[in-house]
């Protein structure tokens, strides 16, 4: 059965330093996600992709994030400058529309 | 998105069946009621979906009520597997009722199976 897949599972950055977190999401889905979950609180959405371009986004994703889709395949996640309170599961998801498929997720511990 | 209550946690014995409730009583016509479910720290699970009849797949079932006002998600035989945060999410349908928009996640119900 087709899933997406999340690389690294587990990233450790310094405050201030770039990360890029990368996603394989299900072949043929149209439709692509980020949402992250600071340990012990809710699943937030960041933001949703279509079309190569971004249809909706929190007021979390502010000019620090940015996502991009560089080819058929992956769809990444870019931090420019982490801070502390980062630190979260980032959860990439794709979608045929309805049902959303989540990926494993990457820890992000900013030190 | 309409509000959704679902209690903080529920606790069943393994074998029977758990039946979650959930209440979105500001539903509105083109708003369907998706649950998904998180174990321990993995990504959300896709479980099910409907709009205003009961829904089955194989993994659950989903019972609306006529007023749609609330939701009750059935595990029928629960095993220890079954342990997770269960999310009852409302969400709008787009043209021809497909849903492209982002989930709204709440608390969940913490369902915990014994053996």
């Amino acid at each position: 059965e087709p899933e997406v897949t999340q690389t690294p599972s587990h990233q450790v950055t310094q405050m201030g330093q770039e990360v890029i977190l990368r996603c394989v999401p299900i072949s043929n889905h149209l439709y692509f996600y980020w949402y992250r979950q600071i340990l012990g609180q809710k699943v937030e959405f960041l933001v949703s992709f279509y079309n190569n371009e971004i249809s909706e986004k929190s007021e979390i994703f502010d000019d620090q994030f940015s996502v991009e889709r560089p080819d058929g395949s992956n769809f990444t996640l870019k931090i420019r400058s982490t801070k502390l309170e980062d630190s979260a599961m980032y959860f990439c998801a794709s979608s045929r529309g309805n049902e959303q498929y989540f990926g494993p997720g990457t820890r992000l511990t900013v030190t | 998105d309409a509000k959704t209550t679902q209690p903080p946690s529920m606790d069943c014995a393994e074998g029977r069946a758990a039946n979650l409730p959930c209440n979105h009583s500001t539903i509105s016509g083109n708003e369907y009621v998706y649950w998904y479910r998180q174990i321990h720290s993995q990504g959300p699970q896709y479980i099910i979906h409907g709009l205003k009849n009961n829904e089955t797949n194989e993994m659950a079932s989903l019972i609306i009520t006529e007023d749609r006002k609330s939701s009750t998600l059935i595990l029928p035989h629960a095993t220890l597997r079954d342990t997770a945060v269960y999310y009852c999410i409302v969400r709008v349908a787009g043209a021809g009722g497909t849903s492209y928009g982002k989930l709204t996640f709440g608390q969940g119900t913490i369902l915990t199976v014994h053996p």
